[in-house]
């Protein structure tokens, strides 16, 4: 069964510092990620996905994350934190190639300090 | 500008009374979603709806309930009957194909006394 644990509910840099928030998925079958950050009482907003093809996955705001089949990591990383970056993210694995039947995991909430 | 639109942001209702959470959509997807949030706990998928007219249980859908009857509409009931309804309510919406990534709606908070 499909799984994604999320190393770290709490994540506390300074601004301009690199961001680095962990992952980890158990897939049986090759697996699509997701990464999505949710700021305050708002819904989630996708920030970047892995389905195949490059391992090196760009998305918005600055974001990156790469597929790491022989470690079964989807590590998120920023080089440089921005205040406007504080907010919750998720990663989640899909269980069937519909973006719908995905499993979350339990987030990592991301405080940038000045 | 297509978009997800939740109802109402905030609600309140007193314990033994159902209560309907509205989700509209005007992007034209086919799938429509609903999760269930609590602290630490990420996201519980309730029921899903992949086509108007059907839809199936997702992990926790015990004391829920939902309809269907048009493609940009997705009501979620929370019964009577589910033990602990105060949470974040999040619809969620999709098109066709692994690629069309998910649409979030900007929640319901729900809480019941």
């Amino acid at each position: 069964a499909q799984s994604v644990t999320q190393l770290g509910s709490h994540v506390s840099v300074s601004e301009g510092a690199l961001v680095l928030l962990r992952c980890n998925y158990s897939s049986s079958v090759p697996p699509y990620l997701f990464w999505y950050v949710q700021y305050p009482n708002q819904g989630l907003q996708l920030l970047l996905k892995y389905t195949t093809g490059a391992t090196l996955v760009k998305g918005i705001n600055g974001f990156e994350a790469e597929f790491k089949k022989s470690e079964t990591s989807f590590h998120l990383t920023k080089p440089s934190a921005h205040m406007s970056d504080a907010a919750e993210y998720f990663c989640a694995v899909s269980v069937g190639g519909s973006q719908g039947n995905l499993i979350f995991g339990k987030g990592t909430k991301l405080s940038v300090k000045p | 500008d297509g978009g997800i639109t939740q109802s109402p942001k905030y609600l309140f209702r007193k314990e033994g009374q159902n209560v309907t959470l509205s989700c509209e959509q005007n992007l034209n997807h086919d799938a429509m979603y609903w999760y269930r949030q609590d602290p630490g706990q990420g996201l519980r998928l309730i029921y899903y709806s992949q086509i108007v007219n059907d839809f199936q249980k997702g992990d926790i859908a015990e004391g829920y309930s939902v309809s269907r009857e048009k493609k940009e509409s997705f009501p979620l009931t929370v019964t009577s009957a589910q033990k602990n309804p105060t949470a974040f309510y999040l619809c969620a919406s999709a098109g066709t194909g692994y690629n069309s990534p998910l649409h979030f709606g900007n929640g319901t908070r729900l809480t019941v006394t």
